[in-house]
């Protein structure tokens, strides 16, 4: 039972242009989600939430954005970093279910 | 940042022995923490969520006389896997929260091979 989708288990992007990871949800029960970051042999890194009464939440160079009627929720990294790149996990409160991770590449 | 410890980081036994991993938050008192199993490529499977003092609560599918969890104090947790047997060959991870909606703080895993 997959209540939270990461559908792309994969991205490459250039330095300095924007990472875009998305995640799915299946629960209208959700009201809190997080990202993570995770490399290689580490546990995963909290990143930043975002609280279903908010559509948008900012912390430096990433953004969260919750579409509540659809269900999705986005990462968006500008710009992307070498440094970023790792597998990035979406969690849904409720049980703190994850998705199954995208891993980022950013080219120098 | 909050830190938590999982112990040991890797493991290879014989099958029909027993494997207790412990997680400790070392900075903070985590009155939930959790237990996660992940397969190669795959997400990371909630198996059970504990909180201190009380019994742990298991997911669908997880056998809780197989997947032993003690929740003793505010920074202690342990699963113990019992009668281990080479299907419950995987990496093994905790986490730790204050609670609520505070972000979990995840140890760094155990790779746990049964021969």
């Amino acid at each position: 039972d997959q209540q939270v989708k990461q559908n792309s288990p994969s991205l490459s992007v250039q330095e300095g242009r924007i990472s875009i990871l998305n995640c799915d949800y299946t629960n209208s029960m959700f009201d809190y989600f997080l990202w993570y970051k995770k490399y290689p042999a580490e546990g995963p890194t909290f990143l930043i939430s975002i609280s279903s009464i908010k559509d948008k939440n900012e912390d430096g160079r990433f953004t969260v954005f919750l579409n509540k009627s659809a269900k999705h929720l986005s990462l968006h990294i500008v710009p992307s970093q070498p440094g970023d790149s790792a597998v990035y996990f979406c969690a849904a409160s409720v049980g703190m279910r994850f998705g199954a991770g995208t891993r980022l590449t950013v080219k120098p | 940042g909050a830190v938590v410890s999982q112990h040991p980081s890797r493991v290879i036994c014989k099958s029909g022995t027993s494997v207790k991993i412990e997680c400790r938050s070392l900075d903070f008192q985590a009155t939930t923490m959790f237990w996660y199993r992940q397969f190669p490529k795959q997400s990371l499977m909630l198996m059970a969520t504990s909180n201190e003092g009380s019994k742990a609560t298991y997911e669908q599918g997880v056998e809780k006389d197989k997947f032993l969890i003690n929740h003793a104090s505010l920074t202690l947790s342990t699963l113990t896997v019992t009668s281990a047997h080479p299907e419950d060959s995987s990496f093994y991870i905790c986490s730790a929260s204050v609670g609520g909606y505070q972000p979990q703080h995840f140890g760094d895993g155990t790779r746990l091979s049964i021969l």
